[in-house]
């Protein structure tokens, strides 16, 4: 069975500067998608960007980009000049592909990260 | 809007009884998915439609739990006679593709 590990609870940074928070996993698959998801409090939770496992260039959403290193089966995200409005609970997340009939895409999220953004 | 939508947003409830919940999906998405977080945990999934059909089921789901999806448009989850271990954030989600959309959640508190 896949699994997915944030090991820091809570991060901090300042606002404008760069952050990176850590995600691992581990899967027997080789092909498949990862995520990073934000979850402000009491709100919705919001997809950040996504990485398909097949490509090897990183994936890049405007601020936010990621450090995917297949081998290592790690998926960091970086958060560049941060902002205010970018305090909220980040939870990383691993999908099978769908193609046969045990797969159904469901999502397996690590266990997040709370990140704290300091004016 | 045409994101996805859940009601109610909030449901307390005491133990015991039995509560509904409802999700609708993006209108075109034929993948729905539950999912429930435990407060400063990630969600777990609870059980999966594609169009009408249930596929899937996680073990965390009791036999407590029931969930539709009639005709593939809308879904519910019940929980019948409730505990207080059931206390959390059920969220759904729905997808077209790979990507998956989340409404803002239900959250149940039972007393």
């Amino acid at each position: 069975a896949q699994t997915v590990t944030q090991s820091q609870p809570e991060m901090s940074v300042q606002e404008a500067e760069t952050v990176t928070l850590s995600c691992t996993y581990d899967t027997s698959e080789s092909d498949y998608y990862l995520f990073w998801y934000k979850q402000p409090p009491s709100r919705q939770m919001i997809l950040v960007i996504r990485q398909e496992a097949y490509k090897q260039q990183n994936a890049t959403e405007n601020r936010f980009s990621v450090n995917f290193q297949k081998a290592a089966k790690s998926f960091s995200l970086k958060i560049s000049d941060s902002q205010l409005g970018d305090a909220a609970m980040y939870f990383c997340a691993y999908r099978s592909p769908t193609h046969g009939s045990s797969n159904t895409g469901k999502l397996i999220f690590g266990q997040g990260t709370t990140l704290q953004v300091k004016p | 809007d045409t994101g996805v939508s859940q009601n109610p947003r909030h449901k307390i409830t005491k133990r015991g009884q039995n509560v509904t919940f409802r999700c609708d999906p993006i209108s075109e998405h034929n993948r729905l998915y539950w999912y429930r977080q435990t407060l400063g945990q990630g969600p777990e999934f609870l059980t999966y439609f594609q169009n009408e059909a249930q596929l899937e089921k996680s073990r965390l789901l009791s036999d407590r739990f029931s969930a539709e999806r009639p005709k593939g448009s809308f879904s519910t989850l019940e929980i019948q006679r409730t505990e207080q271990g059931d206390s959390a954030m059920y969220l759904c989600a729905s997808s077209l593709g790979y990507e998956q959309y989340f409404g803002p959640g239900t959250r149940l508190t039972v007393t």
